[in-house]
Parts: C-alpha cells; sequence; structure tokens
C-alpha cells in the first residue's frame, strides 16, 4: 500500500530534550516535506526536499533542522524543544516530473507534539 | 510570496442541499496547481480535488467540483448532495510546478446537519 508513515502519533517532551518525528514514503517521491498545523492557522510549511541532499527553508524554519540522506526518509529534529513547538505536524510527499507536473501530497496521519 | 484566504472559518449545511467554499489566492507565477484538501476528525488530510492552472476547464469528483478564475484568482469548491461524512474542516492550497514551497489557507470548518 502506498503511504507515508510517521512516528510516532503522539509525543511528549520537555523543554530542552532533543527529538526526531521519523517520516518515511514508499512512493518513490522525489518531494517531501514537514508542516505544522496551529488553531486557525492552517498548515505552514517546516522545510521541504525536491530529492536526496536537497532541502530548503519553508515559512517557519526557526527551531527545527531536517536531513534527506535517502530518497524514502525525511525526519524532523528539534534539537531543543521549546512549548511554542506545541503543534500538530505533518509530512507528506509528491511525484515531482519534469517542469511541469506536481502530484497531489500524500500525507502522513500526523503527529501530536507537546513540549512542557 | 503567495497567499491563500478562505474567508469562510465556518459553514454549516443540510444534508443533501449544495454547499460552496471559498478561496482566493495571490501570486505572479503563471504555472501552478491549487488543491483542496479534507480533514476529518481522525485528522488525516485527505484530497478532494487538484486543478492545473493551465486547463482552462473546473475539474470535478463525483460530487465535488471546482470554479477556477484564474484572471480573479479565486478557486471555490462546491460540494453537492452534502452528505453528514462531509464534515470536516476544508484547506485550500497552492503550489507551484516543479517548486517546493507550497501555501495553505486558514480553513474553513464544514458541518453537515442531518
Amino acid at each position: 500500500e502506498a503511504q507515508v508513515t510517521q512516528n510516532p502519533r503522539y509525543l511528549i517532551t520537555v523543554t530542552g530534550k532533543k527529538l526526531t518525528v521519523t517520516c518515511s514514503q514508499n512512493m518513490n517521491h522525489e518531494y517531501m516535506s514537514w508542516y505544522r498545523q496551529d488553531p486557525g492557522l492552517g498548515l505552514r510549511q517546516i522545510y521541504y526536499s525536491m530529492n536526496v541532499e536537497v532541502t530548503d527553508k519553508g515559512d517557519v524554519p526557526e527551531g527545527y533542522k531536517v536531513s534527506r540522506k535517502e530518497k524514502r526518509n525525511f525526519p524532523l529534529i528539534l534539537e531543543s524543544p521549546s512549548p511554542n513547538q506545541t503543534s500538530l505536524y505533518f509530512c507528506a510527499s509528491s511525484l515531482i516530473q519534469g517542469m511541469t507536473y506536481n502530484s497531489p501530497l500524500h500525507f502522513g496521519n500526523g503527529t501530536r507534539l507537546t513540549v512542557t | 510570496a503567495q497567499t491563500v484566504t478562505q474567508s469562510q472559518p465556518e459553514m454549516s449545511v443540510q444534508e443533501a442541499e449544495t454547499v460552496t467554499l471559498s478561496c482566493t489566492y495571490d501570486t505572479s507565477e503563471s504555472n501552478y496547481y491549487l488543491f483542496w484538501y479534507k480533514q476529518p476528525p481522525s485528522r488525516q488530510m485527505i484530497l478532494v480535488i487538484r486543478q492545473e492552472a493551465y486547463k482552462q476547464q473546473n475539474a470535478t469528483e463525483n460530487r465535488f467540483s471546482v470554479n477556477f478564475q484564474k484572471a480573479a484568482k479565486s478557486f471555490s469548491l462546491k460540494i453537492s448532495d452534502s452528505q453528514l461524512g462531509d464534515t470536516a474542516m476544508y484547506f485550500c492550497a497552492f503550489m507551484k510546478a516543479n517548486a517546493g514551497k507550497s501555501t495553505f489557507g486558514d480553513g474553513t470548518t464544514l458541518t453537515v446537519k442531518p
């Protein structure tokens, strides 16, 4: 089954304790992206990757890191989490072909992160 | 930078009736995609419909259709014969072709009443 898998689904942590949210897709998609969802603010893009070893900032990258060492994986790293990073996080992937084609985003099931 | 505006934070509709959700966007790009995604209480993000900017014909998917007005930068979603399972938050999204940035609206919470 084609899917984007995020882990964990729920995470409660304390301020300053490094954490990683994993994201993996099995569709051989070039494009992967991380979003955070907060009430009234929709989804805001954190980082994205157009291909292996190619990453770029979205609209809200502060406090986050990513890496894309393999095509299928795109982990989100919070080196020193703070309470304002409490949010619902989504990973997504998409097929990009040539200069003009983007498939729709395929989303993971989300990770609810609470930082106390 | 692109912006996407959904001006209706909440809407409701009676079962079997038709409802239209509005979305406007601002961009200087000529080649892009627009999407509507649905997020039910399960919080899963589900694609509803997709529109390529270069296509003049409005996209349709069963009970879902869009009114895409490129010059006006408007992309509304019409849901016909509303069903209880359509109750969800709906997000309008913009993505430039072959580029990484994507922009979502703040969402419209739709409630279908029996």
